[in-house]
Order: C-alpha cells, then sequence, then structure tokens
C-alpha cells in the first residue's frame, strides 16, 4: 500500500522569497517520488523524480528535493520564487515493486505575490 | 513527437448520454492510465492498463470502462453519464518499469448537465 500527504493545500510567497512544498508518503516497499506542476487549465508536467539514487534531487526551474526515508519526506524547494511559478504541484509516489499504479497527493496551490 | 493527445478537449453531455474519451500515444509505452481530477482531490486512477489486452481497475472504475486493443490507444467508454462525473480527466502513459516517470495528455474538461 502507498499514500501521500500534502500538508499545505495552499502556499503563499513574495515573489524573490524561498518555496517550501511539504510531502510525506507511505509505502510499503522502496519508493519512487515525483513532483508534477499544474499551470491553469493545463496538464502536468514533471518537475523532478527520485529513484533510489541520490537524495537530494535537481529539478527543472531551480526546483529540488530532499528525499528523507527517516521522516518519510519528499519536500520541495527553490530558494527564490517567480512569478510564473505560481501554479498547483502534485507530490506523487509508487513502489519500485513489479507495476505500481501512482498514487497522487491531492496538490499545493503555490501563490507567488510581487 | 506528439507524446500523449486527448480529444476531445471539452465535452457536453446530457444525463444518460454516453462517449468516448480518446487517448493515444506516440512513445511506444507499455502502460497506460485514465485519472480524473476534481478540486482538492488530486487525481485519482480510474482504469488502467499494462499492455495490449491488459486492463485493470483503480480507485475510482465505477461508471467507466476502457478496452486496449494496440499500444497505442487506450479509449475511456463513460456507459451512462452522470452528474458525478463532470470533471477534468487525463490520460498518461509510462514505459515499463517501477521507476519511470508518466507522460500526461492536456485534459478533457467534462460537463455533464
Amino acid at each position: 500500500a502507498q499514500s501521500v500527504t500534502q500538508l499545505d493545500s495552499h502556499v503563499s510567497v513574495s515573489e524573490g522569497t524561498p518555496v517550501l512544498l511539504r510531502c510525506n508518503y507511505s509505502s510499503s516497499y522502496s519508493p519512487s517520488l515525483f513532483w508534477y506542476v499544474q499551470h491553469p487549465n493545463k496538464g502536468l508536467q514533471l518537475l523532478l523524480k527520485y529513484t533510489s539514487a541520490a537524495t537530494l534531487v535537481k529539478g527543472i526551474n531551480g526546483f529540488e528535493a530532499e528525499f528523507k526515508k527517516s521522516e518519510t519526506s519528499f519536500h520541495l524547494t527553490k530558494p527564490s520564487a517567480h512569478m510564473s511559478d505560481a501554479a498547483e504541484y502534485f507530490c506523487v509516489v509508487t513502489t519500485n515493486s513489479g507495476y505500481s499504479t501512482l498514487t497522487f497527493g491531492k496538490g499545493t496551490m503555490l501563490l507567488v505575490s510581487p | 513527437n506528439a507524446g500523449v493527445t486527448q480529444t476531445p478537449k471539452f465535452q457536453v453531455l446530457k444525463t444518460g448520454q454516453s462517449m468516448t474519451l480518446q487517448c493515444a500515444q506516440d512513445m511506444n509505452h507499455e502502460y497506460m492510465s485514465w485519472y480524473r481530477q476534481d478540486p482538492g482531490m488530486g487525481l485519482r486512477l480510474i482504469h488502467y492498463s499494462v499492455g495490449a489486452g491488459i486492463t485493470d481497475q483503480g480507485e475510482v472504475p465505477n461508471g467507466y470502462n476502457v478496452s486496449r486493443s494496440t499500444t497505442e490507444d487506450f479509449p475511456l467508454r463513460l456507459l451512462s453519464a452522470a452528474p458525478s462525473q463532470t470533471s477534468v480527466y487525463f490520460c498518461a502513459s509510462r514505459q515499463g518499469g517501477a521507476r519511470t516517470e508518466a507522460f500526461f495528455g492536456q485534459g478533457t474538461r467534462l460537463t455533464v448537465v
């Protein structure tokens, strides 16, 4: 069994300040974890993924995430927010056991103010 | 390279009508899935397929039907539309293997009145 909890439904930041979007997961097997971004009325785009290699993962547009097994967390960060980062972000888990479906968190809406 | 293509982009149905949402991928991916997205719910899995001729139910399969006759296509059928099926639907494909990411279509916004 697997599940994902995104701890904040909305996060508001000012442009130029750091971004932190929190994600905790549960998995019966070794997990793979992903962050996707969805801009308004668009499809989902992969930001980054963790698949059991380096625990600090760098993605597109300056985002990165750190896999912490002891805390079962995979938080997404960015040092400096840009207006174009305003979107909904989804944390996703799957297990590394045979075929495993993707389980999505409920999403975090990131609001960026000037 | 088109990736994952969904049609139509928008659809309005009357209660009780049936329709098929089309999904095609040109990446030769083994795995394909259908999700629905509702506000505050994330994406929930409806049905998925691990190869031609093989399908299985996801978290919310009731009222939907799928088949996979080719690697490329994975249509989703609404048998008798209900207002509760008003949602945004996404098709996704993945290469075989647990560590692979999914590629998504642009979505179909369905309204049932």
